[in-house]
């Protein structure tokens, strides 16, 4: 059964400190591993996207990984800010339809207190 | 404001009654999604039309659900005879068909819909 796991449920940190959230995924094919920050009240938008090829990725303060032997992808946030204050979904992309359907984590919620 | 827009992006309404949201593309964007997205869990997948063809169905999607794309821009999503097990976030996403499986969807803001 394909599936995204994604760890911690929620976690909550300081203003300017690092975190890592996780994911695992069953998904197969594997295609592409997306992450999305999702405010609340609001559509996910995207953050980074990585193919089978790739295993690490930036956009500005957030850094994802990719590991497609074990199946696993991390985000990391680098210097929090209280706007990082928000869900963020893992989404894997499977190769077995036209579609390229999309697997979707139930998100990490993150929360910076000042 | 050039991306994916949603209205009404609140609902409420009786059980039994019908509803209907609409959903407007990015407008170089030839493919549509419907998503549904309860409290604390990631978006559900409803259904994808590429330009105004529906080309798959989610068994989520009972037959109390359509959705229609009539002209390839803008999209509708009926909910007839609703539930209270309906009541959720509506969610609308679109791409364009830059690469196969590498498209980013642009997601819009959401219906929340609350059934009574």
């Amino acid at each position: 059964k394909n599936q995204v796991e994604q760890s911690p449920q929620s976690l909550i940190i300081l203003e300017g400190k690092n975190c890592t959230l996780q994911c695992n995924y069953t998904v197969s094919p594997f295609s592409n591993l997306r992450w999305y920050k999702q405010d609340t009240g609001r559509g996910p938008v995207s953050l980074t996207i990585m193919t089978f090829s790739e295993n690490t990725k930036s956009n500005g303060r957030y850094t994802a990984t990719l590991d497609a032997d074990t199946k696993q992808s991390s985000l990391h946030i680098t210097a929090s800010q209280l706007s990082d204050s928000a869900s963020y979904i893992c989404v894997v992309s499977d190769r077995g339809s036209t579609l390229g359907r999309l697997y979707f984590g139930r998100g990490t919620q993150l929360t910076v207190w000042p | 404001d050039t991306g994916v827009s949603q209205d009404p992006r609140h609902k409420i309404t009786k059980r039994g009654q019908n509803v209907t949201f609409r959903c407007d593309p990015i407008s170089e964007h030839n493919r549509l999604y419907w998503y549904r997205q309860t409290l604390g869990q990631g978006p559900e997948f409803l259904t994808y039309f590429q330009n105004e063809a529906q080309l798959e169905k989610s068994r989520l999607l009972s037959d109390r659900f359509s959705a229609e794309r009539p002209k390839g821009s803008f999209s509708t999503l009926e909910i007839q005879r609703t539930e209270q097990g309906d009541s959720a976030m509506y969610l609308c996403a679109s791409s364009t068909q830059a690469g196969q499986n590498t498209d980013t969807q642009y997601f819009g803001p959401g219906t929340r819909l609350t059934v009574l």
